[in-house]
């Protein structure tokens, strides 16, 4: 099982604020960078959020993501229907010696 | 312009080696801080880490894996080749590859993925 807990899902209508966290350790969250992805139905993941807060090119800055201690937050403001998708945090686990992802978050959009 | 494609079989029977070939371009990974990342997700499932290979030949593999896995390079056909030996049920999966890059100050993420390849495992 995944060494990064997620809570399994998240909704909000269009125009609203969505936060999803990740939580974590002293091995993982709390020591390393932190990446979210998003994934649309049926398709690949996407680099949504890289070294905690920062937005690869062509990410909306509707998406913003932030650390604290052991926990991580992805926020998602002026939510669209597009959102609607899975999300995935992921950090280096020094412990593990391994990259470990997330259980996810299923956000829908009412 | 990245992309990335993975290719292999559909369907293995039990005990069988997967292997899986991942062709890129855009990149090579002869170049200082290139990487390519391998990543699993069973059907309904979340997505898990699995291994990657770098421009100067380090590898990592996923602790509860790394006895089944075997990573590589080919520099001069730009592709990455995953095997994992002795397949289970278990390991029915899309399995994806994606570009990694890092430097001193850290890595970058997983920035662009194949589309991935599905794998059924059943005699």
């Amino acid at each position: 099982q995944s060494v990064l807990t997620q809570s399994p899902s998240a909704s909000g209508t269009p125009g609203q604020r969505v936060s999803i966290s990740c939580s974590g350790s002293s091995s993982n969250v709390g020591l390393n960078y932190i990446y979210w992805y998003q994934q649309l139905p049926g398709t690949a993941p996407k680099l949504l959020i890289y070294r905690n807060d920062k937005r690869p090119s062509g990410v909306p800055d509707r998406f913003s993501g932030s650390k604290s201690g052991t926990s991580a937050s992805l926020a998602i403001s002026g939510l669209r229907s597009e959102d609607e998708a899975d999300y995935y945090c992921a950090a280096w686990d020094d412990s593990l010696s391994a990259y470990v992802f997330g259980t996810g978050t299923k956000v829908t959009v009412l | 312009q990245i992309s990335l494609k993975e290719s292999g079989p559909t369907l293995v029977k039990p005990t069988q080696t997967l292997t899986l070939t991942c062709t890129f371009s855009g990149f090579s990974l002869t170049s200082p801080g290139e990487g390519v990342g391998w990543i699993r997700q069973p059907p309904g499932e979340a997505l898990e880490w699995l291994a990657v290979i770098y421009w100067d030949d380090k590898k990592v593999y996923s602790p509860s894996l790394k006895s089944r896995l075997t990573v590589t390079k080919d520099t001069s056909k730009n592709q990455v080749v995953l095997r994992m030996t002795n397949m289970d049920p278990v390991d029915t999966a899309t399995y994806y590859c994606a570009h990694d890059y890092g430097e001193s100050t850290g890595y970058y993420g997983l920035d662009v993925w194949g589309q991935g390849t599905t794998v059924a495992v059943s005699s």
